[in-house]
């Protein structure tokens, strides 16, 4: 079983849908971090949390340490939003554990 | 954006060359990050860094090495490539190992071995 998992593996919204991402982890954390992954592009951090909830524009993220499970959502998603999503945990050191990423297509 | 730069940004390499990648940081950033990233798997740990040259193996180490002479620089070497190691190389960063550090990583650098 793999230590970080994501749901779904693919997702594909039409425009102005709100969606909803999945991480559930295994290990203890001293945070968590989604990154977002363009076609043929960068990785680029777009939340680190260590407890309770996040927005930047019409993202939103939220984390329940007790039940090792965090939520990204994306409000009235837009084409661009298309990207792979990977949630990534910290554990009580220097290392970081990646899930598998979630494919995110948003149609016009 | 934190000043990462990976080079090069793409190499074709021959099977059984040496290669080595390179990550210039200017953050000034204590960890810093070798990753591979395939198909089907997530991104997996070669080496990482902790300091000038302290290293230490990751999960998928096997051919692969590493130096940290300077803070800001951290290489990778394909000591003899193959076939296997065809992928996209990812170097990151982090200030520390506190909670609330982040990670930021370079562009990557696309490595195909023929």
């Amino acid at each position: 079983k793999n230590e970080v998992e994501q749901s779904p593996q693919n997702l594909t919204a039409q425009e102005g849908e709100f969606i909803t991402i999945n991480c559930s982890y295994s290990v203890g954390i001293s945070a968590l971090h989604w990154l977002q992954q363009h076609p043929g592009g960068g990785i680029v951090s777009l939340f680190m949390l260590s407890s309770g909830k996040k927005k930047h524009g019409r993202l939103i993220a939220t984390i329940n340490i007790q039940e090792k499970h965090s939520s990204l959502h994306i409000t009235a998603s837009h084409p661009r939003d298309s990207a792979v999503y990977i949630c990534a945990v910290r554990n009580y050191g220097q290392n970081f554990v990646f899930g598998p990423g979630t494919r995110l297509s948003v149609l016009p | 954006d934190a000043g990462i730069t990976q080079s090069p940004r793409h190499k074709v390499t021959e099977t059984g060359t040496p290669v080595t990648l390179r990550c210039h940081q200017t953050e000034n950033h204590r960890y810093m990050y070798w990753y591979r990233q395939d198909p089907g798997h997530g991104l997996r740990l070669i080496h990482y860094s902790y300091g000038v040259k302290d290293t230490d193996k990751g999960e998928v180490s096997d051919g692969y090495s590493v130096s940290r002479s300077k803070t800001e620089d951290f290489l990778l070497t394909l000591e003899s490539a193959t076939s296997s190691q065809t992928s996209v190389y990812f170097c990151a960063i982090s200030a520390d190992s506190s909670y609330n550090s982040p990670l930021h990583f370079g562009n990557g650098t696309r490595l195909t071995v023929t």
